[in-house]
């Protein structure tokens, strides 16, 4: 079936520096590709999504990019803040039914 | 807008016994879903209602798990009865189409 991975599992930033989160994905026909941002023990919030149609997208701080041909997109987060510090999930779909990855704990230290 | 409201937020329960969650998606939206998530892991999605219609409950364990979804709106998950394995947080999400899903806060189960 769909197979979601993604790494790294943790990552330690400095404040100000990048972070960058890449996942992979099996099912070719996957078309819908949403990360979420959850903290400890609150809901899992959408930050960015992106479609297969669409290779970058941006918003503020925030980036994923999309490689259909090698099946992995990413997340990049620039001059990240300390409130950046949480699990983020990336998540891939074709008809709605979302394959999540493991998550990675980004910490970011002042 | 109010979002993804879910009750009760936390149960602990002695393993046998039955349990039920409630979840009331976003209005409007048509397309609600029940995940799993277990601790440090990604939700798993459990089943999927298009309106009143259960459209995806493949992951669902049937011999324990019933969920339901009258009117198209409210939907309760019920476990009967509860295992040990049980404990996770039950997620509840909702969609104004198959795609971008906005979550509940979570009903944080423990089976003693």
């Amino acid at each position: 079936g769909e197979n979601v991975e993604q790494h790294p599992s943790t990552l330690s930033v400095q404040e100000g520096d990048s972070a960058v989160i890449k996942c992979t994905y099996s099912d070719s026909a996957s078309n819908y590709f949403p990360w979420y941002k959850q903290e400890l023990g609150k809901r899992p919030q959408l930050i960015i999504d992106i479609r297969s149609n669409v290779g970058e997208k941006k918003d503020q701080r925030i980036a994923v990019t999309l490689n259909k041909t090698a099946k992995h997109f990413s997340l990049h987060i620039t001059e990240t803040q300390p409130e950046d510090s949480a699990v983020y999930f990336c998540a891939a779909s074709k008809t709605g039914k979302l394959i999540f990855g493991q998550g990675t704990t980004l910490q970011v230290k002042p | 807008e109010a979002g993804v409201v879910q009750s009760p937020r936390y149960k602990i329960i002695e393993k046998k016994q039955p349990v039920a969650f409630w979840c009331n998606p976003i209005s409007g939206h048509n397309t609600l879903y029940w995940y799993r998530q277990n601790l440090g892991q990604g939700p798993e999605l459990l089943i999927r209602y298009e309106n009143e219609e259960a459209v995806d409950d493949s992951q669902l364990p049937k011999d324990r798990f019933s969920a339901e979804r009258l009117k198209g709106v409210d939907s309760t998950l019920k476990i009967q009865p509860a295992e040990l394995g049980d404990s996770a947080v039950y997620l509840c999400a909702s969609s104004p189409r198959s795609d971008t899903q906005y979550f509940g806060p979570g009903t944080r189960l423990t089976v003693l």
